[in-house]
């Protein structure tokens, strides 16, 4: 099993839905990150969480809310969907002990928005 | 003035040349460096950390540090087909926050 899971791996919307994408991981990391990647704009940071209860809004918040269920779980939802929130979603842990790591990124959920 | 600037390419190089990829960053304070290597529709994936000043290599790759001038470079010797692919390189902005701000990435095109 991966990592980090993040699921669906694609998803299809209509403008004005609510939608959730979900992130979840095993690498007993407390931080986790939700990106999401646009061509030629590279990863941009929507939102990010360092425990259950910390979470912290990235340069790109507007439009979107996390939960952070449990440490393994950090849910990012679209509340009303519009159609530039197309893009490549990206969701990622770390461990600032281990400074060597990085992040561990999911596979990515590529989502459109109709 | 963006936080980590990157060419975007792409980068064309024949195989067996040495690829050059260039980055720079705003925050003097940064503490920790990254490159990764995503090819299309993938995730990120880690392949160089560097967080002293010099070269550090690791297999066919070295990273390149240079606090004084903010900038920090990969090479790929002996450059393959196979790592055709975009590289992202990514700082951490505030060391405390261990948030990572990336750059938007140079895409290296490997002609065999």
């Amino acid at each position: 099993d991966a990592d980090v899971t993040q699921t669906p791996r694609n998803r299809i919307t209509k403008t004005g839905k609510r939608i959730m994408l979900e992130c979840s991981q095993t690498k007993g990391h407390d931080r986790m990150y939700w990106y999401r990647q646009d061509p030629g704009l590279g990863l941009r940071l929507i939102y990010y969480s360092f425990d259950v209860k910390d979470i912290n809004k990235g340069e790109i918040s507007d439009g979107y809310s996390v939960s952070r269920q449990a440490q393994a779980k950090f849910s990012l939802s679209l509340e009303s969907a519009i159609p530039n929130q197309t893009a490549l979603y990206f969701c990622a842990t770390s461990d600032p002990a281990d400074r060597g790591d990085g992040y561990t990124f999911g596979s990515g959920t590529r989502l459109t928005v109709v | 003035q963006k936080e980590v600037e990157q060419n975007s390419g792409p980068l064309s190089v024949p195989e067996g040349a040495i690829a050059s990829l260039n980055c720079t960053y705003s925050d003097r304070v940064s503490q920790s460096f990254f490159w990764y290597r995503q090819y299309s529709g993938k995730s990120p994936e880690l392949i160089m950390s560097i967080y002293s000043n010099g070269d550090k290599e690791d297999g066919r790759f070295t990273a390149q540090l240079n606090k004084a001038s903010q900038y920090v470079s990969l090479l790929i010797r002996d450059s393959q087909p196979s790592d055709s692919a975009t590289y992202l390189c990514a700082v951490n902005i505030r060391d405390s926050s261990y948030k990572l701000i990336f750059g938007s990435g140079t895409r290296l095109l490997v002609r065999p």
